[in-house]
């Protein structure tokens, strides 16, 4: 199974303040189509997950561009731009290029 | 609007056996693969099984293979997992989705306890 590797495990912020996320995989996640099956999600307390951000980059409906992806291959990053109290909560990397597909560990976004 | 609306969870011994239930809506269900994923309380996410769109083909984690079923009524637009020899590991709070994790129930919780 791909392992993907989120760091860091939680990150303190303040409000207005930048972040990033890192997420690394134990194998390239590029298709045999050429795209790259590299999603974010982002799970606040008691709710279930909602993806932001799928194909390395692209952004869901209604997600702010205050987020953005990029990376390639193994190596990928989420930032968040002038965090916001409702951007709390736990981000996960997931990969749907191969079977099976694998989560990330979460990276808690908690304020400062 | 998608919506996805699992039930069926509860508390059960183990060795029990459970039904889940999703019901979707907003979408043309009968196009699309379903997934499920599961959470321990406390912990992260797992993917567990999938199932074809017509139902032909289905897969599954190694965890959960040969205990659990995933099937579908494309009719009722509704996704199923059939839990059997249910073990204190198998609590957890069960989602499903659609592929790529782009839309999610709101979860069951399945409680498996003496």
């Amino acid at each position: 199974d791909v392992v993907m590797t989120q760091t860091p495990p939680s990150l303190s912020v303040a409000i207005g303040q930048s972040v990033s996320i890192s997420c690394k995989s134990s194998q390239s996640l590029v298709y045999s189509d050429g795209k790259t099956y590299l999603h974010w999600l982002l799970q606040s307390s008691g709710r279930s997950p909602k993806r932001l951000i799928y194909q390395v980059s692209n952004l869901d409906s209604g997600v702010p561009d205050r987020f953005s992806g990029t990376g390639s291959q193994k190596d990928f990053t989420l930032k968040i731009s002038r965090v916001e109290a409702k951007d709390l909560g736990v981000y996960y990397c997931a990969q749907t290029t191969h079977f099976p597909p694998t989560f990330g560990a979460g990276t808690k976004l908690e304020l400062k | 609007e998608v919506k996805l609306v699992e039930s069926g969870g509860g508390l059960l011994k183990p060795g029990g056996s459970l039904k889940l239930s999703c019901v979707a809506s907003g979408f043309t269900f009968s196009n699309y693969w379903m997934h499920w994923v599961r959470q321990a309380p406390g912990k992260g996410l797992e993917w567990i099984g999938e199932i074809e769109y017509d139902g032909t083909e289905t897969n599954y984690a190694p965890s959960i293979k040969d205990r659990f079923t995933i099937s579908r009524d494309n009719a009722k637009n509704t996704l199923y997992l059939q839990m059997s020899s249910v073990r204190s590991e198998d609590t957890a709070t069960y989602f499903c989705t659609t592929p790529g994790f782009a839309y999610w129930g709101q979860g069951t919780l399945v409680t498996v306890s003496s």
